[in-house]
């Protein structure tokens, strides 16, 4: 069965630096999120991304943050200068079409745990 | 903000059915109901989502109300694997959020 992918499943960093966190989308679909998780918090929207464009983004992804889709299978998310409360896990997400309705369930990925220091 | 409410918490015995409940009494007539689950320190699954008419998979059955204010997920044969957050997230057709809103969803516990 098609899968999300992401690596590295941890990543340790100093505070001020710069990460870039991967992602494998399952092959065939075409719209791509990402979401975070501090620990024991709400899973949060991050942004969503369909044709080489954002297509919505939540206040928690402010200029620090991009995403890019360099090739034609991962989408990554970059933190340009990370922060002590950067730290939770994302999680990349994909699916067929948005909304609500058919075939646009989103599939997630397991995760990459950032730990800011 | 989330548009349902679950409880905090469950237990469900190992081999019977776990029912868990969520109310959506704001839920408007495009919207749908979909429930995920994330199992500890993995990434959310899906598991089902409906309209209005119950629906099943192999993973779970939902029933929705008559008057779509509230739904039930039925993992029939509860195992120890199924213990894990559930979170049930109502979107619209029309929604112009691609987003899935999370609320904090039902802690169920599957016990031997």
């Amino acid at each position: 069965e098609p899968e999300v992918t992401q690596t590295p499943s941890h990543q340790v960093t100093q505070m001020g630096q710069e990460v870039i966190l991967r992602c494998v989308p399952i092959s065939n679909h075409l719209y791509f999120y990402w979401y975070r998780q501090i620990l024991g918090q709400k899973v949060e929207f991050l942004v969503s991304f369909y044709n080489n464009e954002i297509s919505e983004k939540s206040e928690i992804f402010d200029d620090q943050f991009s995403v890019e889709r360099p090739d034609g299978s991962n989408f990554t998310l970059k933190i340009r200068s990370t922060k002590l409360e950067d730290s939770a896990m994302y999680f990349c997400a994909s699916s067929y079409r948005p909304f609500a309705g058919l075939n646009n369930e989103q599939f997630f990925g397991p995760g990459t745990r950032l730990t800011v220091l | 903000d989330a548009k349902t409410t679950q409880p905090p918490s469950m237990d469900c015995a190992e081999g019977r059915a776990a029912n868990l409940p969520c109310n959506h009494s704001t839920i408007s007539g495009n919207e749908y109901v979909y429930w995920y689950r994330q199992i500890h320190s993995q990434g959310p699954q899906y598991i089902i989502h409906g309209l209005k008419n119950n629906e099943t998979n192999e993973m779970a059955s939902l029933i929705i109300t008559e008057d779509r204010k509230s739904s039930t997920l039925i993992l029939p044969h509860a195992t120890l694997r199924d213990t894990a957050v559930y979170y049930c997230i109502v979107r619209g057709l029309m929604d112009s959020n691609y987003q899935l809103i999370w609320g904090a969803g039902t802690k169920l516990i599957i016990k031997p």
